[in-house]
């Protein structure tokens, strides 16, 4: 079946650094590709999406591209603030969503 | 325009006790899902609606869970009798064409 796999954390960064999250995905067909993002205390904000190969998905300063050849959706972030700090998703949708475990990302000021 | 509403947001009950839980979705969204995140499990869906139908409740732990969906506007997850192991956040979301969902703030629930 489809499956999501995705970097376990924490990962810790100081502000200003480069943020890299790796997912990789198992599926039949070609899903739609999505990160997600959870803050605390809240529910999950799609943060970013790609709906085939070769796409780009961006959003505040986050990017991923869909890449088939490695059936990866790697999420990186080139400089990241406190404010990035929240718990991380990849999912891919089917017919349904199946998400990763999540990485807890922390930014340190 | 309002996101995914949920209530109660903090639910704290014994265990054996009725627990309902509900979701007004997006207007305009034909679909519904429910979602449970633990710590253990990660993010597990529960259910999920299109048109006000289940579609696939695989995902639904046990006969002591149910959901409804009576009409577009409002659906209901019920765990009877619930037990310290349901403990959980419960999330529901919804979306217009079942590829990008959009999450409400969650229900904690805590069995005694």
């Amino acid at each position: 079946g489809n499956s999501v796999t995705q970097m376990e954390g924490p990962v810790t960064l100081s502000e200003e650094a480069f943020l890299t999250i790796n997912c990789t995905y198992t599926a039949t067909g070609y899903p739609s590709l999505f990160w997600y993002v959870q803050y605390p205390g809240e529910g999950l904000q799609l943060l970013l999406k790609a709906t085939k190969a070769d796409d780009k998905g961006s959003n505040k300063g986050f990017e991923a591209t869909y890449r088939k050849e490695t059936t990866s959706f790697h999420l990186e972030k080139g400089s990241v603030q406190v404010s990035d700090s929240a718990v991380y998703f990849c999912a891919l949708n089917d017919y349904k969503l199946s998400f990763g475990a999540g990485t807890t990302v922390t930014v340190r000021a | 325009d309002a996101g995914v509403i949920q209530s109660p947001r903090h639910e704290v009950t014994e265990m054996g006790q009725e627990v309902t839980l509900r979701c007004k979705p997006i207007s305009g969204h034909d679909y519904l899902f429910w979602y449970r995140q633990t710590m253990m499990r990660g993010l597990e869906l529960l259910i999920y609606f299109n048109n006000n139908v289940p579609i696939d409740d695989s995902g639904m732990p046990e006969d002591r869970f149910s959901a409804k969906m009576p009409n577009a506007s409002f659906s209901t997850l019920k765990i009877q009798p619930s037990e310290p192991r349901d403990s959980a956040v419960y999330f529901c979301a919804s979306s217009p064409n079942s590829d990008t969902q959009y999450f409400g703030p969650g229900t904690r629930l805590t069995v005694l």
